[in-house]
């Protein structure tokens, strides 16, 4: 089972780029890497998941180094509402149903004015 | 995209009742959901993983008798809290996998025991 280890929390302010590094030192070869975002009292939201290089979409970009223990979630220009905790997880398909099951704590962005 | 729908988003119980929260896949077919318990300011801890037509998997220190797992169809699955007590309460998060989108979360249940 591959843990995670992220910073508990990063502040931030508006228009700056954040980047959460996640570490995952025994991640297996059919491992992806996905990270959601958590705001209080809502489900986790899905916003990217990649397995090697990087991968960008409407809201973020990831970036994997090629040895694909760590990971770094990159969100552009940051805004009051991207405040909330930050989940990387790592599974074993891309339907997650593996063993992607295990939450760490987390990272908690606190963006401000 | 993928949707998970939660039900209901919050409830309030007395101690001893027992509460149903459903969970659906809205657009997809799901052939696994997973159930979390999530308290004030921590993580997401499973506490079991429910397969369409067969018993569900119960996470270590998870009563399967107080937290009963139903998943009778391939876009529904229900979690009943039986006989809850104060210490139950908690929100309750539910989340839908198939074979070709990442896991997705319904918005969860805030359950409070009285």
């Amino acid at each position: 089972l591959a843990k995670t280890t992220q910073p508990i929390s990063m502040d931030s302010y508006e228009g700056q780029e954040v980047n959460i590094t996640c570490s995952h030192n025994n991640i297996a070869t059919n491992d992806y890497i996905t990270w959601y975002q958590q705001f209080p009292s809502q489900g986790p939201r899905f916003i990217i998941q990649g397995y090697k290089t990087k991968v960008t979409n409407e809201v973020a970009s990831l970036f994997i180094p090629a040895d694909r223990k760590s990971s770094t979630l990159s969100l552009p220009r940051v805004s009051l509402s991207d405040t909330a905790v930050y989940y990387c997880l790592v599974g074993d398909s891309y339907n997650n149903a593996g063993n992607m099951l295990t939450f760490g704590g987390g990272t908690r962005l606190m963006v401000k004015p | 995209g993928a949707v998970v729908s939660q039900h209901p988003s919050w409830v309030i119980c007395k101690s001893g009742t027992s509460v149903k929260i459903e969970c659906r896949s809205l657009d997809f077919q799901a052939t696994t959901m997973f159930w979390y318990r999530q308290f004030p300011k921590q993580s997401l801890m499973l506490m079991a993983t429910s397969n369409e037509g067969s018993k569900a998997t119960y996470e270590q220190g998870v009563e399967k008798d107080k937290f009963l797992i139903n998943h009778a169809s391939l876009t529904l699955s229900t979690l009943t809290v039986t006989s809850a007590h104060p210490e139950d309460s908690s929100f309750y998060i539910c989340s839908a996998s198939n074979r070709n989108s990442p896991l997705h979360f319904g918005n969860g249940t805030r359950l409070t025991v009285t």
